[in-house]
């Protein structure tokens, strides 16, 4: 099985702040990398998938990168509103699709 | 608009049954992949299941053999059906759409929480 290495597991930043969350897959997994966002009570949002690539209404502050072994998201000046916890999913292996193990975003 | 909502989610004894529902509107199940995913308090995302547009099913190795996912065309809503749930299957479990080629979870319900607890 393919396993996902996010961090930081946490992270405070204040508002206006370049965010970085990386994730490491266990082995080679081209661009099949997608990055959700979830809010308490919220459905889970799809942000960035195929690694880079912006899901439609997505704010341009929010991006993704890497391919192979080792990806990152930012978020380039961070707003109130992107309080939540983010993951990174594979998606090489399907159906055996893997979270990475999610990281709790707060404002300072 | 696209949109999910979970239904069926309860307190059931450690052993017990518990069928979920995830009715869906603005798209047809029966031409998607179709998933479950849940996440344990305190937890991170766990993939359960997927029932590909064509019928093929497949499970995490931590439910098969005790969790059966299903469709019905006729009213547009996917389920899993849980039986000998297991203290460990308590779990907000969301159903999500795999968008595009399938390979994205596009759309997601708000979820429903299922505790296994005596």
């Amino acid at each position: 099985d393919i396993q996902m290495t996010q961090s930081p597991s946490s992270l405070s930043a204040s508002v206006g702040d370049r965010v970085t969350i990386t994730c490491q897959a266990s082995q080679d997994i081209s661009n099949h990398l997608n990055w959700y966002q979830l809010r308490p009570g919220k459905a889970p949002k799809l942000l960035i998938y195929d690694a880079s690539k912006k899901e439609t209404g997505v704010p341009s502050r929010f991006s993704g990168s890497g391919s192979g072994t080792d990806f990152t998201f930012t978020i380039r000046s961070l707003q109130p509103e992107d309080i939540a916890t983010y993951y990174c999913q594979q998606y090489d292996n399907i159906p055996l699709y893997t979270f990475g193990q999610g990281t709790k975003l707060e404002i300072k | 608009e696209v949109q999910l909502v979970e239904s069926g989610g309860g307190l059931v004894q450690p052993g017990g049954s518990l069928r979920l529902s995830c009715a869906a509107s603005g798209f047809t199940v029966s031409s998607n992949y179709m998933n479950w995913v849940r996440q344990a308090p305190g937890k991170g995302l766990e993939w359960v299941s997927v029932i590909y547009s064509g019928g093929s099913t497949y499970y995490a190795d931590s439910v098969k053999g005790r969790f059966t996912i299903s469709r019905d065309n006729s009213k547009n809503t996917l389920y899993v059906q849980m039986n000998s749930l297991r203290a460990e299957d308590t779990a907000v479990y969301f159903c999500a759409r795999g968008g595009g080629d399938g390979f994205k979870f596009d759309c997601w319900g708000q979820g429903t929480l299922v505790t296994v607890s005596s």
